[in-house]
């Protein structure tokens, strides 16, 4: 079982749309959390971190659930630009070099 | 924008080519990692380094070297190159602190033919 897993996708939602993507992580002991985002074809970079009290960032709102182990993230009124795959990463309790275990994403299509 | 290069941007190269990837960051960063990413898969650590003179092998077993003489450069070398080398390489920094977020160079996308 992969460590961190996401649904693939692609999600294809109109512009304005609201749109969720749930992450799942299986070491209970993972201490933080975050999601990146990549483009077609080029690096991740961060989009926000998520805490246990939730974050929002402008039309972004990551939420977490250790009970249960997933995390999501919320994309309200959705644009052209954020056509991307996201990527849920978890650090494990001990890594020492901080550690990231990345997922292998979930791509998002908004048109027009 | 993060300070952090990579190059060859793209390289084609036959069976049996030694090659080395350059990485540079200019952000001062102590801690450099090298990802293997295939299409449409997570990144996998293949190498990672906590500063000058350290580097250590990460999760995903790789016949590629890494070293580290200066901190802000992390060549990746591959002694003889093989087509299941074919694959997209990220390198990435971070700070010696808590913070956990990496900055990632532009990638090195490699097809061994």
């Amino acid at each position: 079982r992969k460590e961190v897993e996401q649904d693939p996708g692609p999600f294809n939602v109109p512009e304005g749309a609201t749109v969720a993507f749930n992450c799942t992580y299986s070491n209970s002991a993972s201490q933080s959390f975050f999601w990146y985002r990549q483009d077609c074809r080029k690096e991740p970079k961060l989009l926000m971190s998520v805490y246990s009290s939730g974050n929002e960032d402008g039309r972004f709102t990551a939420q977490l659930n250790r009970a249960s182990q997933y995390i999501s993230l919320l994309i309200r009124d959705s644009k052209l630009s954020d056509s991307a795959t996201y990527l849920c990463v978890v650090t494990p309790l001990s890594g020492g070099y901080n550690k990231l275990i990345f997922g292998a994403g979930t791509r998002l299509a908004v048109h027009p | 924008e993060a300070d952090i290069y990579q190059t060859p941007r793209y390289l084609v190269i036959g069976t049996g080519k030694k090659i080395t990837l350059e990485c540079s960051q200019t952000m001062g960063h102590d801690k450099m990692y090298w990802y293997q990413q295939d299409p449409g898969m997570e990144l996998h650590l293949i190498h990672y380094s906590y500063g000058v003179n350290s580097t250590e092998k990460g999760d995903l077993s790789s016949e590629s070297t890494v070293s580290r003489i200066r901190t802000e450069h992390f060549p990746l070398t591959l002694e003889s190159a093989r087509p299941s080398h074919t694959s997209q390489y990220l390198c990435a920094s971070s700070d010696l602190g808590e913070s956990y977020e990496q900055y990632f160079g532009p990638g090195t996308r490699l097809t061994v033919t």
